[in-house]
């Protein structure tokens, strides 16, 4: 099985930051991840999928890169409701695991 | 607008079983893949099934193989799960999501369904 490690997992940042978290696959998956934010109590929603690639409706200040075993997930300027769990990803075999998860607290 | 929607959840013994259902709308089911992901409270999500438009293809997580099943019923719009052998580590809200089509990821989710194993 791939395993994803995401990091940080709990992050504290202010309104208007840059914040940056990274997701590293034990194996390669070229760009078959995705990103997904949880507020609680919710189900979770897509926000990039094939690594870059912004959902509909998803605000642009919401940006993934990467390819292989190494992505990132950016928020350019954090709003008030962008404090969530995201989470990532691999959809390039089964089983397709999730991250454990990064917390994004206000600070 | 679509929908889904979890239903069948609730307390159960260890040891138990359980169906789960998943009713879909505002979309032609048959046209997409579907899955079962779940979240222990306080926990992530744990990806545990998938199905592919017809039924032919099925895939599990290693923590519910041979214990759970995924099917569907394209004339009725439903996704179902069926659980045995539960045990307290199954206690968590469910989850059914719909694949996006040829890129993966999982566009559109469930409310969840809340399920309590516990005697």
């Amino acid at each position: 099985d791939i395993h994803l490690t995401q990091s940080p997992s709990f992050l504290s940042a202010s309104v208007g930051d840059r914040v940056t978290i990274t997701c590293r696959a034990s194996l390669g998956i070229n760009n078959f991840l995705a990103w997904y934010q949880q507020q609680p109590g919710k189900a979770p929603r897509l926000l990039i999928y094939s690594a870059s690639k912004l959902e509909d409706g998803v605000p642009s200040r919401f940006s993934g890169s990467g390819s292989g075993t190494e992505f990132t997930l950016t928020i350019s300027s954090l709003q008030p409701e962008d404090f969530a769990t995201y989470y990532c990803q691999q959809i390039k075999t089964y089983p397709h695991t999730f991250g454990q998860g990064t917390k994004l607290e206000i600070k | 607008e679509v929908q889904l929607v979890e239903s069948g959840g609730g307390l159960v013994e260890p040891g138990g079983s359980l169906r789960l259902s998943c009713a879909a709308s505002g979309f032609t089911f048959s046209e997409y893949e579907m899955n079962w992901v779940r979240q222990a409270p306080g926990q992530g999500l744990e990806w545990l099934s998938y199905i592919s438009r017809y039924g032919t293809t099925t895939h599990y997580g290693d923590s519910v193989k041979g214990r759970f099943t995924i099917s569907r019923d394209n004339a009725k719009n439903s996704l179902y799960l069926h659980m045995t052998s539960l045990r307290a580590e199954d206690t968590a809200v469910y989850y059914c999501a719909r694949d996006k089509q040829f890129v993966g990821g999982f566009e559109h989710w469930g409310p969840g369904i809340l399920v309590v194993v516990s005697s």
